[in-house]
């Protein structure tokens, strides 16, 4: 299936330090997501980065992407213990209208 | 609604039954989508609706599962004839559509199937 692949698949870090998480794609995107999701059940829409666009921020996130190696990369600078959760990057493809399509995940551990 | 709702919440059923799986979206949102999602998994696409109809059902598993959105609302996903391997959390989203836009996801069911 057309999935993004997040790296590494799980991450512990200490509190204060940066997290990053990355992802790779297979063929040309609309737009790249990276949402959120805790111990429960519901994901949480984190950062929305466009195919034209190479870096974004969002408080403590930062997204880039980069279309020539299909990857991108979220990185979560001073991480905080309640950033203990599960990320996913989700692809939009060029081709026609397509849904979200998601990776399997990142599961980030922040250890106070 | 303040949110994407998802009922119920948990459902067990027996195997071989029948079960519906209920998504209320956020109000004036055009794009509907399933997901089913296993423990370590990230969510696995099922079918996606713009408006009443359904964009792309490529996901769907077999034909035991169905979704229907009549009214361009609310959506109910079907499944015939459960099997244990059916058991996972379904997760609906919904986004107000176009390629450039959020979506907003819903707490899902957890489907336990015995």
């Amino acid at each position: 299936s057309q999935q993004g692949e997040e790296d590494p698949q799980a991450l512990s870090i200490q509190e204060g330090e940066n997290a990053t998480m990355n992802c790779s794609y297979k063929t040309s995107i609309n737009n790249l997501q990276w949402y959120r999701q805790n111990s429960g059940r519901g994901l949480v829409h984190l950062i929305l980065i466009r195919s034209n666009e190479r870096e974004k921020h969002s408080g403590r996130l930062r997204v880039t992407l980069d279309t020539s190696k299909k990857s991108s990369s979220l990185l979560i600078t001073a991480s905080r213990a309640a950033d203990t959760a599960s990320y996913f990057c989700a692809t939009v493809y060029n081709s026609g209208n397509t849904p979200l399509v998601f990776g399997k995940g990142t599961r980030l551990s922040v250890i106070a | 609604g303040a949110g994407v709702s998802q009922t119920p919440s948990n459902k067990v059923t027996e195997k071989g039954k029948y079960v519906e799986l209920r998504c209320d979206p956020i109000s004036g949102h055009t794009a509907l989508y399933w997901y089913r999602q296993s423990l370590g998994q990230g969510p696995e696409f099922l079918i996606y609706f713009q408006g009443t109809g359904a964009a792309d059902d490529s996901g769907l598993p077999n034909d035991r599962f169905f979704a229907v959105r009549p009214e361009g609302s609310v959506s109910t996903l079907k499944i015939q004839r459960t099997e244990r391997g059916d058991s996972a959390v379904y997760l609906c989203a919904s986004s107000l559509g176009g390629q450039h836009t959020e979506a907003f996801f819903g707490q899902g069911t957890r489907l336990t199937v015995v």
